[in-house]
């Protein structure tokens, strides 16, 4: 069973710009989420998205968007790009059963803004 | 404000040895999930265990096991006989009911000497 991947692995973008970074769940997943990783920040959640649909956002200006596809793959865009966004870009995908069981992450996209 | 507390940024053991992390957590809800991840110098986040808040039994995972006080609101993690695979940043997290949204603690860095 193929897990989560995510594409790019590295991305060099210019401040201004926009990036969008893609995520493919798990084969039947459903949810997916997505989480920037900093040193100072540690992991912060930005949003997920379940049957297409956002359920949960975090606390991230409006530059960050994301969405999802009938078929569950997710991608998420940042706009007007800053130094600041510099990060590991995380997706994790799961079975919204309820139950809170086991999220799978992707190795994540590094994101450098120069 | 929902919060995980990991008071030890560096923790260090010798091969074979036992070593407790420490973690804290904040959460008026009384429906929650808790986990311990691990990720590796790969960047990719794994699942060490995983504890439900409703039971008293603490979760173990082959070496790996849990000190869950619910009132004191801790989760602890044991790792037996350290491997030098186990070297990572460990994550302690929670979820709340229903949601896949995960809260992040800032991580600790395991280091295990031969």
């Amino acid at each position: 069973k193929a897990g989560v991947t995510q594409t790019p692995r590295y991305l060099i973008k210019t401040r201004g710009q926009q990036v969008t970074l893609s995520c493919s769940p798990i084969s039947g997943h459903r949810s997916v989420s997505w989480y920037q990783q900093t040193p100072g920040q540690g992991l912060q959640f930005l949003f997920e998205y379940f049957s297409e649909t956002q359920r949960n956002k975090g606390n991230f200006p409006g530059r960050f968007s994301g969405r999802q596809f009938s078929n569950s793959r997710s991608e998420m865009n940042v706009s007007t790009l800053e130094l600041g966004d510099s990060a590991l870009y995380l997706c994790a995908s799961s079975l919204p059963t309820g139950l809170n069981t086991e999220a799978f992450f992707g190795q994540g996209t590094r994101l450098t803004v120069v | 404000a929902q919060t995980v507390t990991q008071s030890q940024p560096e923790m260090s053991v010798q091969e074979a040895e036992t070593v407790t992390l420490s973690c804290t957590y904040d959460t008026s809800e009384s429906d929650y999930y808790l986990f311990w991840y691990k990720q590796p110098p790969s960047r990719q986040m794994i699942l060490v265990i995983r504890q439900e808040a409703y039971k008293q039994q603490n979760a173990t995972e082959n070496r790996f096991s849990v000190n869950f006080q619910k009132a004191a609101k801790s989760f602890s993690l044991k790792i037996s006989d350290s491997q030098l695979g186990d070297a990572a940043m460990y994550f302690c997290a929670y979820t709340l009911g229903g949601s896949e949204k995960l809260v992040f603690g800032k991580g600790t860095k395991l280091t295990v000497n031969p």
